[in-house]
Protein backbone atom coordinates (compact mmCIF):
# COMPACT_ATOMS: atom_id res chain seq x y z
CA UNK A 1 0.00 0.00 0.00
CA UNK A 2 1.96 2.40 -1.24
CA UNK A 3 -0.49 5.55 -1.32
CA UNK A 4 1.22 8.91 -1.82
CA UNK A 5 4.96 8.85 -2.92
CA UNK A 6 6.99 11.93 -2.56
CA UNK A 7 10.75 12.35 -3.35
CA UNK A 8 13.55 13.33 -2.27
CA UNK A 9 12.73 13.02 1.11
CA UNK A 10 15.63 15.85 1.83
CA UNK A 11 17.29 18.46 -0.34
CA UNK A 12 19.59 20.88 0.45
CA UNK A 13 19.75 23.76 -2.39
CA UNK A 14 21.54 26.94 -2.87
CA UNK A 15 20.07 29.87 -3.83
CA UNK A 16 19.13 30.84 -7.39
CA UNK A 17 19.08 26.73 -7.73
CA UNK A 18 15.98 24.99 -9.27
CA UNK A 19 14.78 21.91 -8.85
CA UNK A 20 11.27 19.56 -8.96
CA UNK A 21 9.42 17.67 -6.24
CA UNK A 22 8.02 14.67 -7.99
CA UNK A 23 4.90 13.71 -5.90
CA UNK A 24 2.98 9.90 -7.44
CA UNK A 25 -0.33 8.46 -6.17
CA UNK A 26 -1.60 4.70 -6.81
CA UNK A 27 -4.97 5.15 -5.49
CA UNK A 28 -6.21 6.10 -8.70
CA UNK A 29 -7.64 9.73 -7.73
CA UNK A 30 -8.63 12.69 -9.97
CA UNK A 31 -7.35 15.54 -7.59
CA UNK A 32 -3.70 16.31 -6.31
CA UNK A 33 -2.55 19.47 -3.76
CA UNK A 34 0.72 20.46 -3.43
CA UNK A 35 1.47 22.34 0.43
CA UNK A 36 4.00 23.93 2.69
CA UNK A 37 3.86 23.31 5.58
CA UNK A 38 6.37 25.94 7.88
CA UNK A 39 6.63 26.18 12.31
CA UNK A 40 3.71 27.58 13.61
CA UNK A 41 1.43 27.88 11.00
CA UNK A 42 -1.24 25.71 9.22
CA UNK A 43 -0.72 23.73 5.95
CA UNK A 44 -0.97 26.35 2.86
CA UNK A 45 -1.86 25.28 -0.44
CA UNK A 46 0.24 25.80 -3.31
CA UNK A 47 -1.17 24.90 -6.32
CA UNK A 48 -3.88 21.81 -7.05
CA UNK A 49 -5.14 20.44 -9.68
CA UNK A 50 -8.31 18.84 -10.13
CA UNK A 51 -7.82 16.07 -12.86
CA UNK A 52 -4.99 15.44 -15.51
CA UNK A 53 -4.62 18.03 -18.18
CA UNK A 54 -5.72 20.76 -15.12
CA UNK A 55 -4.03 23.19 -12.55
CA UNK A 56 -4.49 26.07 -10.67
CA UNK A 57 -3.23 28.53 -7.70
CA UNK A 58 -3.76 27.80 -3.95
CA UNK A 59 -2.60 30.51 -1.49
CA UNK A 60 1.03 30.92 -1.79
CA UNK A 61 1.63 29.91 -5.69
CA UNK A 62 4.63 33.01 -6.15
CA UNK A 63 7.70 31.33 -6.71
CA UNK A 64 6.24 27.57 -8.03
CA UNK A 65 5.68 26.00 -10.83
CA UNK A 66 3.42 22.32 -11.52
CA UNK A 67 2.92 19.70 -13.61
CA UNK A 68 0.31 17.43 -13.73
CA UNK A 69 2.38 15.09 -15.89
CA UNK A 70 -0.59 12.09 -15.72
CA UNK A 71 -3.45 10.69 -13.79
CA UNK A 72 -0.31 9.20 -11.36
CA UNK A 73 1.92 12.30 -11.18
CA UNK A 74 1.69 15.79 -10.04
CA UNK A 75 5.35 17.44 -9.40
CA UNK A 76 6.38 21.31 -7.78
CA UNK A 77 8.76 23.25 -9.80
CA UNK A 78 11.17 25.98 -7.88
CA UNK A 79 12.80 27.61 -10.66
CA UNK A 80 14.93 29.82 -8.32
CA UNK A 81 15.14 28.64 -5.16
CA UNK A 82 15.02 31.57 -2.42
CA UNK A 83 15.48 30.96 1.22
CA UNK A 84 11.59 31.81 2.28
CA UNK A 85 10.97 28.70 0.35
CA UNK A 86 13.15 26.78 2.94
CA UNK A 87 10.03 24.38 4.23
CA UNK A 88 8.40 20.93 4.83
CA UNK A 89 6.44 20.07 1.39
CA UNK A 90 3.71 17.91 1.45
CA UNK A 91 1.50 16.19 -1.54
CA UNK A 92 -1.90 14.99 -0.97
CA UNK A 93 -4.26 13.36 -3.31
CA UNK A 94 -8.22 12.87 -3.12
CA UNK A 95 -10.75 10.72 -4.48
CA UNK A 96 -13.70 13.45 -6.28
CA UNK A 97 -16.48 11.65 -5.38
CA UNK A 98 -19.84 12.90 -6.31
CA UNK A 99 -21.92 14.16 -3.28
CA UNK A 100 -19.38 13.05 -0.85
CA UNK A 101 -16.33 14.70 0.94
CA UNK A 102 -13.57 12.60 0.23
CA UNK A 103 -10.68 13.39 2.37
CA UNK A 104 -7.09 13.85 1.11
CA UNK A 105 -4.32 11.33 1.59
CA UNK A 106 -0.85 12.79 1.93
CA UNK A 107 2.68 11.62 1.60
CA UNK A 108 5.35 12.01 3.62
CA UNK A 109 7.19 15.33 2.51
CA UNK A 110 10.03 16.43 1.33
CA UNK A 111 12.26 18.75 3.95
CA UNK A 112 13.72 21.22 1.71
CA UNK A 113 16.41 23.78 3.05
CA UNK A 114 17.44 26.42 0.83
CA UNK A 115 20.83 28.11 2.08
CA UNK B 1 -7.60 36.73 9.51
CA UNK B 2 -7.22 32.41 9.99
CA UNK B 3 -10.48 30.61 9.00
CA UNK B 4 -9.54 28.02 10.56
CA UNK B 5 -8.13 28.24 14.58
CA UNK B 6 -7.29 25.53 17.03
CA UNK B 7 -6.80 25.58 20.67
CA UNK B 8 -4.75 25.30 22.96
CA UNK B 9 -1.22 24.82 20.88
CA UNK B 10 0.06 22.29 22.67
CA UNK B 11 -1.11 20.14 25.12
CA UNK B 12 0.35 17.69 28.11
CA UNK B 13 -1.66 14.86 29.41
CA UNK B 14 -0.65 12.60 31.75
CA UNK B 15 -1.65 8.92 30.45
CA UNK B 16 -5.37 8.34 31.65
CA UNK B 17 -6.44 12.04 31.46
CA UNK B 18 -9.07 12.75 29.71
CA UNK B 19 -8.94 15.94 27.62
CA UNK B 20 -10.78 17.50 24.48
CA UNK B 21 -9.21 19.75 21.68
CA UNK B 22 -10.98 22.80 20.00
CA UNK B 23 -11.32 23.73 16.72
CA UNK B 24 -13.21 26.82 15.39
CA UNK B 25 -14.18 27.90 12.11
CA UNK B 26 -15.30 31.24 10.05
CA UNK B 27 -16.52 29.64 6.83
CA UNK B 28 -19.60 30.66 5.52
CA UNK B 29 -21.02 27.51 4.76
CA UNK B 30 -19.64 23.89 6.07
CA UNK B 31 -18.94 21.13 3.65
CA UNK B 32 -16.84 18.86 5.60
CA UNK B 33 -14.49 19.26 8.62
CA UNK B 34 -11.51 16.95 8.88
CA UNK B 35 -9.48 15.92 11.66
CA UNK B 36 -5.91 14.56 10.77
CA UNK B 37 -3.43 12.91 13.07
CA UNK B 38 0.57 14.02 12.01
CA UNK B 39 3.42 11.95 13.56
CA UNK B 40 6.85 13.93 13.27
CA UNK B 41 8.62 13.74 10.55
CA UNK B 42 5.50 11.82 8.78
CA UNK B 43 2.63 13.14 6.37
CA UNK B 44 -1.22 13.98 8.15
CA UNK B 45 -2.64 10.84 8.80
CA UNK B 46 -6.96 11.11 8.47
CA UNK B 47 -8.72 10.55 11.22
CA UNK B 48 -12.80 11.55 10.77
CA UNK B 49 -14.51 13.72 8.45
CA UNK B 50 -18.04 15.11 9.82
CA UNK B 51 -20.46 16.77 7.56
CA UNK B 52 -23.56 18.38 10.14
CA UNK B 53 -23.79 19.84 13.53
CA UNK B 54 -24.67 17.03 15.80
CA UNK B 55 -22.76 14.80 14.33
CA UNK B 56 -20.01 12.71 15.75
CA UNK B 57 -17.64 9.79 14.75
CA UNK B 58 -15.37 7.40 17.18
CA UNK B 59 -11.90 5.67 16.75
CA UNK B 60 -11.02 4.08 19.68
CA UNK B 61 -9.76 6.65 22.61
CA UNK B 62 -11.05 9.67 20.35
CA UNK B 63 -14.35 10.89 19.52
CA UNK B 64 -14.74 13.80 17.09
CA UNK B 65 -17.99 16.03 17.28
CA UNK B 66 -18.92 18.99 15.53
CA UNK B 67 -21.63 22.21 16.49
CA UNK B 68 -22.35 24.96 13.92
CA UNK B 69 -19.25 26.91 14.57
CA UNK B 70 -16.63 24.42 16.11
CA UNK B 71 -15.75 20.96 16.68
CA UNK B 72 -13.75 19.07 19.40
CA UNK B 73 -11.63 15.72 19.44
CA UNK B 74 -12.35 14.30 23.17
CA UNK B 75 -9.48 12.07 24.21
CA UNK B 76 -10.62 9.80 26.68
CA UNK B 77 -7.96 7.79 29.10
CA UNK B 78 -4.92 9.21 26.68
CA UNK B 79 -1.76 6.37 25.83
CA UNK B 80 1.59 8.18 25.23
CA UNK B 81 0.83 6.40 21.76
CA UNK B 82 -1.67 9.19 21.40
CA UNK B 83 1.29 11.77 21.43
CA UNK B 84 1.15 13.82 18.24
CA UNK B 85 0.15 16.98 16.53
CA UNK B 86 -3.79 17.18 15.74
CA UNK B 87 -5.01 18.77 12.53
CA UNK B 88 -8.24 20.38 12.01
CA UNK B 89 -9.28 20.91 8.40
CA UNK B 90 -12.47 22.37 6.84
CA UNK B 91 -13.90 22.92 3.29
CA UNK B 92 -16.09 25.07 2.15
CA UNK B 93 -19.43 24.70 0.59
CA UNK B 94 -19.55 25.03 -2.83
CA UNK B 95 -16.14 23.79 -3.26
CA UNK B 96 -16.22 20.78 -5.29
CA UNK B 97 -12.57 20.22 -5.97
CA UNK B 98 -11.81 19.48 -1.92
CA UNK B 99 -9.83 22.52 -0.93
CA UNK B 100 -9.32 22.65 2.46
CA UNK B 101 -8.60 25.43 4.93
CA UNK B 102 -5.80 24.04 7.78
CA UNK B 103 -5.48 25.41 11.21
CA UNK B 104 -2.24 25.40 12.81
CA UNK B 105 -2.70 22.17 14.72
CA UNK B 106 -2.82 21.03 18.57
CA UNK B 107 0.50 19.59 19.58
CA UNK B 108 -0.47 16.64 21.94
CA UNK B 109 2.41 15.43 24.52
CA UNK B 110 0.69 12.09 26.85
CA UNK B 111 2.91 11.34 29.58
CA UNK B 112 3.38 7.43 31.44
Amino acid sequence: NAGVTQTPKFQVLKTGQSMTLQCAQDMNHNSMYWYRQDPGMGLRLIYYSASEGTTDKGEVPNGYNVSRLNKREFSLRLESAAPSQTSVYFCASREQGRGSNQPQHFGDGTRLSIL
Amino acid sequence: EDQVTQSPEALRLQEGESSSLNCSYTVSGLRGLFWYRQDPGKGPEFLFTLYSAGEEKEKERLKATLTKKESFLHITAPKPEDSATYLCAVQERGSTLGRLYFGRGTQLTVWP
